[in-house]
């Protein structure tokens, strides 16, 4: 049973567009939310997080939007650039019993398009 | 600083076979965890480790064994090598009581024929 969930497995955008990528999820113990970027034979790469108290975090074009009741999330990217091009991984995470050691939790990716 | 590191990157087993896989880290971070990524799939946790010398079972142990003698290196072993262990392997470290984010090494790309 997938916990995380993302649905379109692709997505081209024009360049100066906007990119969103949506991840769905299911477990109420995820405390936090990330987006990682993976460009072909790298690992990835932290993009950016939010907490489950949030409903909003911006960091320069990326901002992840949480709609807890609806259990969705979401990354804009505004404006795409071609540079942006890559596979998205939402992941969601929980802490494992003791310490603060974490449990993440992956979608099975976005890989994302923008065209010139 | 290299950040984190993986050794090999690229390794051709046959079915039985056993072979180890190096994660070294600069970082001085506490945790390192396992993963692997296949086809279409999201990564999914092998092993982690919260310190030097101890080690917890994740979502996919089976068939994985791993040990941390060092803080920096976390190995994962194969002892049986089989085809369904075809993979991409990940590297990860995190910081105690940082972020919550976790650092991810450049990958091995395993295959078992």
């Amino acid at each position: 049973d997938q916990q995380v969930k993302q649905n379109s497995p692709s997505l081209s955008v024009q360049e100066g567009r906007i990119s969103i990528l949506n991840c769905d999820y299911t477990n109420s113990m995820f405390d936090y939310f990330l987006w990682y970027k993976k460009y072909p034979a790298e690992g990835p790469t932290f993009l950016i997080s939010i907490s489950s108290i949030k409903d909003k975090n911006e960091d320069g074009r990326f901002t992840v939007f949480l709609n807890k009741s609806a259990k969705h999330l979401s990354l804009h990217i505004v404006p795409s650039q071609p540079g942006d091009s890559a596979v998205y991984f939402c992941a969601a995470s929980y802490r494992f019993s003791s310490g603060s050691a974490r449990q993440l939790t992956f979608g099975s990716g976005t890989q994302l398009t923008v065209l010139p | 600083n290299a950040g984190v590191t993986q050794t090999p990157k690229f390794r051709v087993l046959k079915t039985g076979q056993s072979m180890t896989l190096l994660c070294a880290q600069d970082m001085n971070h506490e945790y390192m965890y396992w993963y692997r990524q296949d086809p279409g799939m999201g990564l999914r946790l092998i092993h982690y480790s919260v310190g030097e010398g101890t080690t917890a079972k994740g979502e996919v142990p089976d068939g994985y064994n791993v040990s941390r003698l060092k803080k920096q290196n976390f190995l994962l072993g194969l002892e049986s090598a089989a085809p369904s262990q075809t993979s991409v392997y990940f590297c990860a470290t995190q910081l105690v009581g940082g972020p919550i984010e976790q650092y991810f090494g450049p990958g091995t790309r395993l295959t078992v024929t």
